[in-house]
């Protein structure tokens, strides 16, 4: 079955210290992933997607398929990047449509 | 723009009874889904609809139904509803049938009692 899964329930670094949140699936087609994010009182909203290979807000992630992990990555953080971070699958489910099978999610918190 | 909208916000019903979300899209888009999303536990997939058809489903039961309007609002119905039944609902819109970029609610918090 596919699944998505991000080990950490809480990731803490201080500001300015490297980030990485991990994610990992388990799918047996070609994968797209995505990194949802939800700050605080806001609604859940996309931050990137691996096919286009972008940096949004100074995070990157790049599939690996041989690790099968998609891991969300930034050099420096800042404290407005404290925030709730889910990793989804997009899986085929007929009819031409689209699920997302999403991860349970990690909260980042940055420490000033 | 108002994004996707939800109503009610907020609902507190008793086990047993049904209830009705509501659910209007971004302006053009066609597609709609809905996820369940329990504490502590990322969204799970409902539902997805498009062009008035449902085109997805996830794994939960008959009391669960959905369906969508000519303008592309959908509504989520639940019926003899339980005490697991309590969380944040959300609804999600998409230009079209589109692989993952999904605009989501502000949600709807049932709670069942």
């Amino acid at each position: 079955a596919q699944r998505v899964t991000q080990p950490e329930k809480l990731l803490s670094v201080f500001k300015g210290a490297p980030v990485e949140l991990k994610c990992n699936y388990s799918y047996s087609g070609s994968p797209e992933l995505f990194w949802y994010v939800q700050y605080s009182r806001q609604r859940l909203q996309l931050l990137l997607r691996h096919i286009s290979r972008e940096s949004i807000k100074g995070f990157t992630a790049d599939l690996n398929k041989g690790e099968t992990s998609f891991h969300l990555k930034k050099p420096f953080a800042q404290e407005e990047d404290s925030a709730m971070y889910y990793c989804a699958l997009s899986l085929y489910s007929g009819a031409g449509s689209y699920q997302l099978t999403f991860g349970k999610g990690t909260k980042l918190s940055v420490i000033p | 723009d108002a994004g996707v909208t939800q109503s009610p916000t907020h609902l507190i019903k008793t086990r047993g009874q049904q209830v009705t979300l509501r659910c209007s899209p971004i302006s053009g888009h066609k597609s709609v889904s809905w996820y369940q999303q329990v504490l502590g536990q990322g969204p799970q997939f409902i539902f997805q609809y498009y062009e008035k058809e449902e085109r997805g489903r996830g794994n939960f039961p008959d009391r669960f139904s959905a369906r969508q309007f000519p303008n592309y609002s959908s509504e989520l119905n639940v019926n003899a509803l339980l005490l697991g039944d309590s969380a944040l609902y959300l609804c999600a819109s998409s230009p079209a049938t589109q692989k993952g970029e999904a605009f989501f609610g502000q949600g709807t918090r049932l709670t069942v009692v």
